[in-house]
Parts: structure tokens; sequence; C-alpha cells
């Protein structure tokens, strides 16, 4: 199974602050790497998909890069909605497989 | 708009059944392979099955394989997962899950809002 290592697991940040999430697969998963977005309470919400790609409707200060094993969720400048926590995953192989999330505090 | 509706959760005694439904509404169902993911309470997520359009390729995450069964209706546009021997570790919310195929990777794309399926005596 591959595995999906995310840093950190926590990270406490402001309004405005730049923050970046990272992202390791066990092996190389070239671009199939998505990130999701939860609300306590609520289903995820798919952020980026195919490691860069900016899913409709979600405000571009959301980006995200990399491929192979190393990969990276960055949000620009931090709005209240953004106080989530955040999911990698893989769809390279199955299983399917989510990095342990990141939450991301005020 | 597309939406997932999951119904068929609640509290079952260790060694119990269970099975869970997912209508599905506002998009072609039958051209779509779709998921289940669960999240035990407090914590992440887990992809649990996954079934093709046709029902021809099924996979199972190893913690469910052999006790859960997911099927489709495509005529019904529902996704099911009858869930046998359940233990309490099988505690979560599940997720009706599509995902979308593409050629830079697949991702899932809409998900259900979950039912709460609680393993306890």
């Amino acid at each position: 199974d591959i595995q999906m290592t995310q840093s950190p697991s926590s990270l406490s940040a402001s309004v405005g602050d730049r923050v970046t999430i990272t992202c390791r697969a066990s092996q190389s998963i070239t671009t199939y790497l998505n990130w999701y977005q939860q609300n306590p309470g609520k289903a995820p919400k798919l952020l980026i998909y195919a490691a860069s790609s900016l899913q409709s409707g979600v405000p571009s200060r959301f980006s995200g890069s990399g491929s192979g094993t190393d990969f990276t969720l960055t949000i620009s400048s931090l709005q209240p909605a953004d106080f989530a926590t955040y999911y990698c995953q893989q769809t390279y192989s199955f299983p399917y497989t989510f990095g342990q999330g990141t939450k991301l505090e005020i | 708009d597309v939406q997932l509706v999951e119904s068929g959760g609640g509290l079952v005694k260790p060694g119990g059944s269970l099975r869970l439904s997912c209508a599905a509404s506002g998009f072609a169902f039958s051209v779509y392979t779709m998921n289940w993911v669960r999240q035990a309470p407090g914590k992440g997520l887990e992809w649990v099955a996954s079934i093709s359009t046709s029902s021809i390729s099924i996979k199972y995450a190893d913690s469910v394989k052999g006790r859960f069964t997911v099927s489709r209706d495509n005529a019904k546009n529902s996704l099911y997962l009858q869930m046998n021997s359940l233990r309490a570790e099988d505690t979560a919310v599940y997720f009706c899950v599509r995902i979308y195929t593409s050629a830079p990777g697949d991702y899932f794309d809409y998900w259900g809002q979950g039912s709460l399926v609680t393993v306890s005596s």
C-alpha cells in the first residue's frame, strides 16, 4: 500500500498568512494526488486535483504543486473560512489512501 | 445539481449487519465509478470500497474485505454497502463518493453528507 504522510499535523496561523502543507508518498504516484478541505461535521470538499489543478469554484488563493513523491498545498492569504482540516489523497493505485490530515487553526 | 444522499445508518450490535444506500441524482450515475469512504469519530478519512460502472471491477480495503459488499443498481441510480460481521472499529460516518476519471489523475469530486454507523453493545 502507498503511505501518505502529511506535515505538519497541525498548524496555527493568522488571517492573511501564507501557509504551506506538505504531503509525501511512500512511492511515486506521478500526479495522482488530490487535496481536500473538511470542516467539522461536513463532508470533505475537493480543492486541488491531479496535484496542481484547481477545482471549479475554489478560490485562486489555493494552489498545489509537486509530482512523484513530494507535494505541497499552499494558501496564499488565509481567510477565516480556511481554518479547517486538510487531507491529501493518492488515486494512483488501490487501496486509495489519505494523509492523516493537517488541522489549520487560528 | 449533483446530489448524493446516504441512508441506512444507525446503531447495531457487534456481529450484526447493516445496509447503507446512496441515492444519486443530477448526473449520469451509470457512467461513473462510485466509492465508499468512512471516517471514524475524530479520525481521518479511510477509503472503503470502489465499484466500476458495470460492477465488473470491485475493490475493497483490507479492513473490510470478506465482510462488506458494495453493489449498485444503475436503473435506480443507487449505490449500496452491505456490512456484515460488524465490529466496534467499523463505527464511522460513511460517505458515498463519486470519482471523476481524468488523464492527469482521478479524483473524488462529489461527496454525500454521510451516514453514521455505530457498532456497540
